[in-house]
């Protein structure tokens, strides 16, 4: 059975820092992984999706990365904003085309 | 953009009662989802469906049911509300027929069960 992974929980950074999230998941037998971002009672907001034969993907200041043989996929945000704090939540989709979420990363952004 | 739409944004309802939440899309989305998200255990796929009349099971179908009649729409109905049916209930679609590419999510609705 599927299982993903995202850690920290939680994460605070001062505005300006490069930093990284983490989603594992434990079968590599994925179709694609995509990473949301859900503001504090709103929907999720697709921000990239990576198919399972592609390596990374790029929108602004987001880069994503997959490496399915390790079971592993990082999100990347590049001089962090107090507007990205949100909690960042990767899925991924595997054979009957479910969505299998991690429990997500909230992440704040100090001015 | 991909636009979705749920009903309403919050909703507070009596034990007992029937409850309909709809979502619509306005992409042409083959598929449609609903989802439940609870503090600690995160997203969890009540039911889906592929097609016009078409419907399957999640991980958490009991005490669901749904509908979908027009390929816009998808409702998600609880026959008899319970207290554990509180809950922010989130709908989502895609393209891709069973190839299900990037899912796409309305802003969801936070149903209060009393």
């Amino acid at each position: 059975k599927q299982e993903v992974t995202q850690i920290p929980a939680a994460l605070s950074v001062p505005e300006g820092e490069n930093l990284v999230l983490n989603c594992s998941f434990t079968d590599s037998a994925i179709y694609n992984l995509q990473w949301f971002r859900q503001d504090p009672g709103k929907g999720l907001t697709s921000l990239l999706l990576i198919q399972s034969s592609q390596r990374e993907q790029t929108s602004g200041r987001l880069n994503a990365s997959l490496d399915k043989s390790s079971g592993r996929s990082t999100l990347y945000i590049a001089a962090s904003q107090p507007g990205d704090s949100a909690t960042y939540l990767c899925a991924v989709r595997g054979g009957g085309g479910k969505l299998i979420f991690g429990q997500g990363t909230e992440l704040s952004v100090k001015p | 953009d991909v636009k979705v739409t749920q009903s309403s944004r919050y909703l507070v309802k009596r034990t007992g009662e029937k409850v309909f939440l709809e979502c619509v899309q306005d992409m042409d989305h083959e598929n449609m989802f609903w989802y439940r998200q609870d503090p600690g255990l995160g997203l969890r796929l009540i039911y889906f469906s592929y097609d016009v009349k078409m419907k399957e099971k999640g991980d958490i179908p009991e005490g669901y049911s749904v509908s979908r009649e027009k390929k816009e729409r998808f409702s998600l109905i609880l026959e008899s509300a319970s207290t554990n049916q509180t809950s922010m209930y989130l709908c989502a679609s895609s393209s891709g027929g069973l190839a299900m590419i990037e899912q796409f999510f309305g802003p969801g609705t936070r149903l209060t069960v009393l």
